[in-house]
C-alpha cells in the first residue's frame, strides 16, 4: 500500500538555525499538507499546497515558514530561524482530492530546538 | 473558528468491553467528520469518515460512529474491544468554510488490558 514518507525521523537543531523537513507524498496525490503537534497539545494545521501554490495557511504559518515542491516527488517545510517553541512533531499528509477527502499521514518528524 | 473536543483523555478497558469515545465540534455549517487512529509507533490512519447520508458509518476493524447533527457529535463505538485496539484515537472535522483543513480534537489514549 502506498505511504507518505518523511525524513528525518528526528531532527535536533540549535535555536536560530534553519531546518528543512522532507516529505514524499503518495505519488498520484495532488494536495499536500503540513500539521504539527507540540507535546501534550492538539494536532494543528499549518498549511495546504496545491499546484505549486499555498491554498490555505493557519496563523501559525508565519514568515518563518515556507513550503516547496522542489521536484516531482518531494514536499518540504522550511523553518528559517527556529525558536524553542517550534519543537514539535511535524506531520506531512497528502490527498488525492480536495475538500473532504481522506488525508494520508506520514510518520512525522520530531523537531527538537535547543 | 471551529473547535473539536474529545472528552476522554485516557480510557482503560478490559478486552471484550464496549467502547464509546466522545467527540463534539463547534461549527454550525456543513462538516465532514473523521476518526483517525495512531497505533504505537505508527502513522495516523483513517478509521472512518462521514460526508453525508446515513449518519451511522462503519469503518475498519469493527468500529462505527454516529453523527448526531443536533448534538454536534460524532462518537466512536466498538462493541467489543481487543488488546490490539490499544492506540490513540483522534476525531477531526473539516468544515465547509475551511478548504481541506482538518481541525483535530485532543485525542483519547485507549489502553485495552488483555
Amino acid at each position: 500500500e502506498p505511504e507518505v514518507t518523511q525524513t528525518p525521523s528526528h531532527q535536533v537543531t540549535q535555536m536560530g538555525q534553519e531546518v528543512i523537513l522532507r516529505c514524499v507524498p503518495i505519488s498520484n496525490h495532488l494536495y499536500f499538507y503540513w500539521y504539527r503537534q507540540i507535546l501534550g497539545q492538539k494536532v494543528e494545521f499549518l498549511v495546504s499546497f496545491y499546484n505549486n501554490e499555498i491554498s490555505e495557511k493557519s496563523e501559525i504559518f508565519d514568515d518563518q515558514f515556507s513550503v516547496e515542491r522542489p521536484d516531482g516527488s518531494n514536499f518540504t517545510l522550511k523553518i528559517r530561524s527556529t525558536k524553542l517553541e517550534d519543537s514539535a512533531m511535524y506531520f506531512c499528509a497528502s490527498s488525492e482530492l480536495w475538500q473532504g477527502d481522506e488525508q494520508f499521514f506520514g510518520p512525522g518528524t520530531r523537531l527538537t530546538v535547543l | 473558528a471551529q473547535s473539536v473536543s474529545q472528552h476522554n483523555h485516557h480510557v482503560i478497558l478490559s478486552e471484550a468491553a464496549s467502547l464509546e469515545l466522545g467527540c463534539n465540534y463547534s461549527y454550525g455549517g456543513t462538516v465532514n467528520l473523521f476518526w483517525y487512529v495512531q497505533y504505537p509507533g505508527q502513522h495516523l490512519q483513517l478509521l472512518l469518515k462521514y460526508f453525508s447520508g446515513d449518519p451511522l458509518v462503519k469503518g475498519i476493524k469493527g468500529f462505527e460512529a454516529e453523527f448526531i447533527k443536533s448534538k454536534f457529535s460524532f462518537n466512536l463505538r466498538k462493541p467489543s474491544v481487543q488488546w490490539s485496539d490499544t492506540a490513540e484515537y483522534f476525531c477531526a472535522v473539516n468544515a465547509d468554510n475551511a478548504g481541506n483543513m482538518l481541525t483535530f480534537g485532543g485525542g483519547t489514549r485507549l489502553m485495552v488490558k488483555p
